[in-house]
């Protein structure tokens, strides 16, 4: 089966850093997904990571260690719309996508 | 761009009644999948198919659910006699895979049906 563990809650100040992390333990492995969901949205696709290191597309980052089964997503210069739910996601095979249970950040002013 | 298309949006039906949900997905996405979603936890896989095939099923799909997608466009997921466990957020999601890249193909989300069992 698949494992994938998140915060449940983080809470952030506008303007701050906020780094969400995931561990993961899979059968297989062939990409960790970030995604973002709002209340009573859908998720929406943020980042991607297949090989070790960072990637970085504007204000949000991700991380990925395979030999740790870790990532993480950064989120920096925080705004109000930031607040939703983070979700990390795993692709064990070739299609399907294993979620975590997400994390609620709340950005605070 | 239309995105993921979802109908209804939101159903409530009585315990032991059959429902039916409608996804549209992004036009060229050969991929089309099924996830469930409770308050407070991410989706759940249910079901996916590559064009008109469904190549699998998840065991939290009994025997009352079922899925099609004929011709390979929209696909329809039905639930009969419903149950008050049934009640969660209804997910439909599409890709595009291409021979050798499908890897870092992102899944695309429709807005979900949210079912009531009352």
């Amino acid at each position: 089966g698949q494992n994938i563990d998140q915060p449940t809650e983080m809470t952030a100040t506008e303007g701050a850093i906020v780094q969400i992390n995931c561990t993961y333990q899979t059968s297989g492995f062939n990409g960790l997904f970030w995604y973002q969901q709002h209340a009573g949205e859908a998720p929406t696709f943020l980042s991607y990571n297949v090989l070790d290191g960072l990637e970085e597309k504007g204000r949000f980052s991700s991380f990925l260690s395979r030999s740790k089964g870790y990532s993480y997503l950064l989120l920096k210069e925080l705004q109000m719309k930031d607040s939703a739910s983070y979700l990390c996601a795993v692709r064990d095979g070739d299609y399907k996508l294993s979620f975590g249970a997400g994390t609620t950040v709340t950005v605070r002013a | 761009d239309t995105g993921v298309s979802q109908n209804p949006r939101h159903k409530i039906t009585k315990r032991g009644q059959n429902v039916t949900f409608r996804c549209d997905p992004i036009s060229e996405h050969n991929r089309l999948y099924w996830y469930r979603q409770t308050l407070g936890q991410g989706p759940e896989f249910l079901t996916y198919f590559q064009n008109e095939a469904q190549l699998e099923k998840s065991r939290l799909l009994s025997d009352r659910f079922s899925a099609e997608r004929p011709k390979g466009s929209f696909s329809t997921l039905e639930i009969q006699r419903t149950e008050q466990g049934d009640s969660a957020m209804y997910l439909c999601a599409s890709s595009l895979s291409h021979p050798g890249r499908s890897y870092n193909s992102p899944l695309h989300f429709g807005n979900g049906t949210r079912l009531t069992v009352t």
